[in-house]
């Protein structure tokens, strides 16, 4: 089945500092792919899509300019929360498309990450 | 309005009962339905998911669903839950033409042994 990873899985830093999340699709290729993130014992947020090549899309509210993402090739999405603070602690999710498989959205383990 | 409504929040079982998930949704083209599953701590699980045809689907676990349009739902089943099936289970629609899917709030199943 469609594999995606996520690293790290966990990380801790010191608030006003910057933290990079990978993404990768270990055996399709993934000209989009999501980043969510979740709040405990709440459903999935969609933060924004990431899309091969260009800029990604971000939903109402998520500030573009502290979760920067980047989607260099069909395999890789990074999600880099600037300047980090304390309410910034959440999972982070991504998912990978596979348009070989219907458009299904397959899942990363996910990335905790503790802003102290 | 496009929403998908899981109405039991958290649902209790006794192992090697049967377990029924209910899910609802409205949407407005033909959906795309999803069952995930998320383990504590972890990313989501594709159980199954129903694009056409055959109403009834299987997936992985044991656990299949049904999709029946006139009720605009799409239940999940298992003969005979695990314990290891406790985990929070999310239903999801989408539309091919439309990658985004739509969520619903997540129903948590809990194991009695």
């Amino acid at each position: 089945g469609a594999v995606v990873s996520q690293h790290p899985s966990r990380v801790i830093c010191k608030s006003g500092t910057s933290v990079k999340i990978e993404c990768r699709s270990l055996d399709f290729q993934a000209t989009t792919m999501f980043w969510y993130r979740q709040f405990p014992k709440q459903s999935l947020m969609l933060m924004a899509t990431s899309n091969e090549g260009s800029k990604a899309t971000y939903e109402q509210g998520v500030e573009k300019d502290k979760f920067l993402i980047n989607h260099a090739s069909l395999t890789l999405s990074t999600l880099t929360v600037t300047s980090a603070h304390p309410e910034d602690s959440s999972f982070y999710i991504c998912s990978a498309r596979d348009l070989a498989g219907g458009g299904t959205q397959y899942f990363g383990p996910g990335t905790r990450l503790l802003v102290l | 309005a496009q929403s998908v409504t899981q109405p039991d929040i958290h649902i209790t079982v006794s192992e090697g009962a049967s377990l029924e998930l209910r899910c609802n949704y409205s949407y407005g083209a033909t959906p795309y339905l999803f069952w995930y599953v998320q383990s504590p701590g972890q990313g989501l699980q594709l159980l199954l998911k129903y694009f056409s045809g055959d109403t009834l689907v299987q997936g992985i676990k044991g656990f299949e669903a049904e999709f029946k349009r006139s009720q605009s739902s799409f239940n999940l089943r298992k003969p005979s839950v695990h314990w290891s099936d406790a985990a929070e289970y999310f239903c999801a629609v989408g539309a091919l033409s439309n990658y985004q899917l739509i969520w619903g709030a997540g129903t948590k199943l809990i194991i009695k042994p």
